[in-house]
């Protein structure tokens, strides 16, 4: 694969509903960073990934919010109880490794509207 | 608490002109300073970055200026093209762990 992919690219979901948003890292990056994108909030940091642990949860809004990351490769964003406030565009990035140089490269992004 | 601030939200320049967009921070921890840009329905992608110890960085059509004692940076796009026309980020972020701290965006229209 080229870039990073996720999917599904847009989602629909009522209040209430649990969503999955899964992102497919470049092959061999062994960082994946979930970012968030609303018109309120702009883009802000979610979690990072150094392998499959999560050394950084820290932009988890609240605890209906985790993610998981297996095989050191793809990774799942799970939002439990949907929120309207949760509508946004969710972006996953990869990087080689952690740390201040390593380039992030950024997916298309998962469009979840809350109704 | 908002740590990079971006101006201005939007921009409107002619072909050939030049875009300036400003940011500032505040945590002194941050020594990486990178620009996305971003087009609709598409990701960031890095544009131009920029460390601590260099003023001033030139990739072509577009330079970093840095300000360290000031905790300011800027993009300057020179002779703008229609194609430019995207939103903008400007970032920052720590050695350790590498997660940006993005400023709020500009968007930027370059009219032919």
């Amino acid at each position: 694969g080229a870039g990073v992919s996720q999917s599904p690219s847009n989602k629909v979901t009522e209040k209430g509903k649990d969503v999955e948003l899964r992102c497919d890292p470049i092959s061999g990056h062994t960082a994946l960073y979930w970012y968030r994108q609303s018109l309120g909030q702009g883009l802000e940091f979610l979690i990072y990934f150094q392998g499959n642990s999560a050394p950084d949860k820290s932009g988890l809004p609240s605890d209906r919010f985790s993610a998981e990351r297996t095989g050191g490769s793809v990774s799942t964003l799970t939002i439990q109880r949907t929120q309207q406030e949760d509508s946004a565009v969710y972006l996953c990035a990869s990087s080689l490794a952690v740390g201040s140089y390593n380039e992030q490269f950024f997916g298309p992004g998962t469009r979840l509207t809350v109704l | 608490q908002q740590q990079v601030k971006q101006s201005p939200q939007s921009l409107i320049v002619q072909k050939g002109g030049i875009s300036i967009i400003n940011c500032a921070y505040e945590n002194t921890a941050f020594d990486y300073f990178p620009w996305y840009q971003q087009f609709p329905g598409k990701g960031p992608a890095l544009l131009i970055a920029i460390r601590p110890d260099v003023s001033e960085k030139k990739e072509g059509r577009f330079t970093i200026s840095f300000n360290k004692s000031a905790k300011q940076f800027s993009l300057h796009i020179m002779d703008s093209q229609p194609g430019d026309s995207a939103t903008y980020f400007c970032a920052a972020t720590k050695a350790a762990g590498n997660k940006l701290t993005f400023g709020g965006g500009t968007r930027v229209l370059v009219k032919p």
